[in-house]
């Protein structure tokens, strides 16, 4: 039983377009969503994370909209450039332990200049 | 900027061998993870520790897996015998505590399996 469902598996965004990525959760339990980075050959890191108590986190280009009644939550890249090209993950986990971590499958970005 | 160093980055070992992977974390975290991640999926969880004690290990594979962290700083993880589906990349990744502090993920281990 997958708990996090990523779509969509790839996406392909011209320069200064907006990109978006969505997940949905299945366990209520979940109070922390974060968003990780991987380029080719790098492990993932951290890019942004969220907890339900509120709607939307912004960090630069990078948005988190979260919608806890539809168990839903969507990372959104203004202004999209090559260089943001890699595959996101979407996470979820309970409690404060973040290494217990449930993940999405993954979505491959590309950004075309 | 301190990293999580793993080793080797890439290992190809036959089925039925054995093979070991290195990870040193970040100086002072004393939390350490290791995750499976199978090409096209998210990390699994296969072992955490705390300091040098296990805190979970649910989904490692015991009959053929371990995992030890004798003086809590780097860990090494084993697998005897391999087989062709443990075909993967390992990664490590290590925070300061084990409750919601960023984990820091190394490059990982390429293992291929023939």
């Amino acid at each position: 039983q997958q708990q996090v469902k990523q779509s969509p598996q790839s996406l392909i965004v011209q320069k200064g377009g907006i990109s978006i990525i969505n997940c949905a959760y299945e366990n209520t339990a979940f109070d922390y969503f974060p968003w990780y980075q991987q380029f080719p050959g790098k492990g993932p890191a951290l890019l942004i994370a969220i907890r339900p108590d509120v709607s939307e986190k912004k960090e630069g280009r990078f948005t988190i909209s979260f919608n806890k009644s539809a168990k839903q939550f969507s990372l959104h890249i203004m202004d999209s450039q090559p260089g943001d090209s890699a595959t996101y993950f979407c996470a979820a986990s309970k409690g404060t332990n973040a290494g217990k971590s449930t993940f999405g499958d993954g979505t491959t970005l590309t950004v075309k200049p | 900027e301190a990293e999580v160093a793993q080793s080797p980055r890439y290992k190809i070992t036959e089925k039925s061998q054995a093979v070991a992977f290195w990870c040193d974390p970040i100086s002072g975290h004393a939390t350490l993870y290791w995750y499976r991640q199978i090409l096209g999926q998210g990390p699994e969880l296969l072992v955490q520790f705390q300091d040098e004690s296990v805190v979970d290990d649910s989904q490692l594979p015991k009959d053929r897996f371990s995992a030890e962290r004798l003086k809590g700083v780097d860990s090494t993880l084993k697998i005897q015998p391999a087989e062709l589906g443990d075909s993967a990349m390992y990664l490590c990744a290590s925070s300061r505590r084990q409750g919601g502090d960023e984990q820091y993920f190394g490059p990982g281990t390429r293992l291929t399996v023939t």
